[in-house]
């Protein structure tokens, strides 16, 4: 019962560095998320998207890319990261992008930027 | 911004007790309001939800409470658990969810 899986659990990267961030459901569900969770701020909305095929920015966009790469395969990336990213990462997936049978996240990605 | 503010931050209490989660919203077009619970080192996960033309919701220990006038609902935690300790967010969609800042719920035993 695997739910959303999300690769890696933490990662260290420098000012400028890239990298991707691997999200994977295996729920069917159509619409995926990605959001960060920074102290007192909640989560927030960095990209979605609704149905295969589909992307959207969310709240906090800037800086960011993502590829939903198939059904069940969302990735996000960060082109060149800064200090300010540094943050928790949540992938989340649900059947309807309305949510309304509640998001299934995942365990999350540590990023520290430094 | 945030388009739903949640109260307090933090929250500390004894077991047994009852603990008080508060949000407001301005968005008339919001018409899903869930809860979710998160752990340390996991990601949130769905809780209870309520619809605006219920007032009332209960499941178990947790109940959440909705005033569409005032634009607020609430989450009561009855008899209070330390296995209840968590982060607590309410959230609420239109055509997406928007997350409150989220309470951190500490049962003390």
């Amino acid at each position: 019962n695997a739910g959303v899986t999300q690769t890696p659990k933490f990662q260290v990267l420098k000012t400028g560095q890239s990298m991707t961030l691997q999200c994977a459901q295996d729920m069917n569900h159509n619409s995926m998320y990605w959001y960060r969770q920074d102290p007192g701020m909640g989560l927030r909305l960095i990209y979605y998207s609704a149905s295969e095929g589909t992307t959207d920015k969310g709240e906090v966009p800037n800086g960011y890319n993502v590829s939903r790469l198939n059904k069940r395969e969302f990735s996000l990336r960060l082109e060149s990261a800064a200090p300010s990213q540094t943050s928790v990462y949540f992938c989340a997936s649900s059947e309807s992008y309305r949510g309304t049978n509640g998001y299934t996240f995942g365990s999350g990605t540590r990023l520290t930027v430094v | 911004q945030q388009q739903v503010k949640q109260s307090p931050q933090s929250l500390i209490v004894q077991k047994g007790g009852i603990s008080i989660i508060n949000c407001a919203y301005e968005n008339t077009a919001f018409d899903y309001f869930p809860w979710y619970q998160q752990f340390p080192g996991k990601g949130p996960a769905l809780l209870i939800a309520i619809r605006p033309d219920v007032s009332e919701k209960k499941e178990g220990r947790f109940t959440i409470s909705f005033n569409k006038s005032a634009k607020q609902f609430s989450l009561h935690i009855m008899d209070s658990q330390p296995g209840d300790s968590a982060t607590y967010f309410c959230a609420a969609t239109d055509y997406k969810l928007s997350f409150g800042a989220g309470t951190t719920v500490t049962v003390r035993a």
